[in-house]
């Protein structure tokens, strides 16, 4: 079965550099979140989207900002990386529906590294 | 105080024992009870799903929720060292989409 597909799956980049990264839900799936996880700690989720709208705001820092496009893969971009952004970065995804909240499936993440 | 409480661990087992691991929440609007798991540097994999107080069975692996004492448990019965990860719990509220995950609790079955 298909999953979610993250890409690049490494990136390395210097501090005040800009990244992008990228998500392609399971096909027909129609919310994607995303999440930070450093080391060691739990997955925080940043944000998702629903039908390529903002549905939800977690931690996410004013210099990230993600969307959402036609065929619903999402992108999040991060300017003026800091040390601190090293992390794990997931995306899910999950099929909405109306009468339960439905459960989210992850991709293998990217791993990005500031230097 | 964190919403979702997982004990840490590190907890090791022999192989073929019974696991225990468990979570206890403190937001009474989390209704649905997932648990997680993550190989080391790889994406949390979904395990089980429950959105009900009582026990769900898949395989070798119940989930138990006990929503009057805030408190869900994953077993792990003929524990595998395949079945060494790290596992998450994780609650979300009906109409929410944001997962709350606990901590993670990294288990090793020993051969």
């Amino acid at each position: 079965a298909a999953g979610v597909i993250q890409s690049p799956r490494h990136l390395i980049k210097e501090k005040r550099e800009t990244a992008t990264l990228k998500c392609y839900p399971i096909p027909r799936h129609d919310t994607v979140y995303w999440y930070q996880q450093g080391p060691g700690q739990d997955p925080q989720f940043l944000i998702s989207f629903y039908e390529k709208m903002q549905s939800d705001k977690g931690s996410i820092p004013d210099r990230f900002s993600a969307q959402q496009f036609s065929d619903y893969h999402s992108e999040l971009n991060m300017s003026s990386l800091e040390l601190g952004d090293s992390a794990l970065y997931f995306c899910a995804s999950s099929l909405a529906t109306t009468t339960s909240t439905d459960t989210q499936y992850f991709g293998p993440g990217t791993r990005l590294t500031v230097l | 105080q964190k919403e979702v409480e997982q004990d840490p661990g590190p907890l090791s087992v022999p192989e073929g024992a019974i696991v225990s691991l468990n979570c206890t929440y403190s937001n009474s609007a989390f209704q649905y009870f997932m648990w997680y798991r993550q190989y080391s540097r790889k994406g949390p994999e979904l395990l089980m799903y429950t959105c009900s107080s009582g026990n769900k069975e898949d395989g070798r692996f119940t989930a138990q929720v006990d929503k009057s004492s805030k408190y869900i448990s994953l077993f792990i019965r003929d524990s595998q060292p395949s079945d060494s990860a790290t596992y998450l719990c994780a609650m979300i509220c009906f109409g929410n989409e944001k997962l709350t995950f606990g901590t993670g609790t990294r288990l090793t079955i020993i051969p």
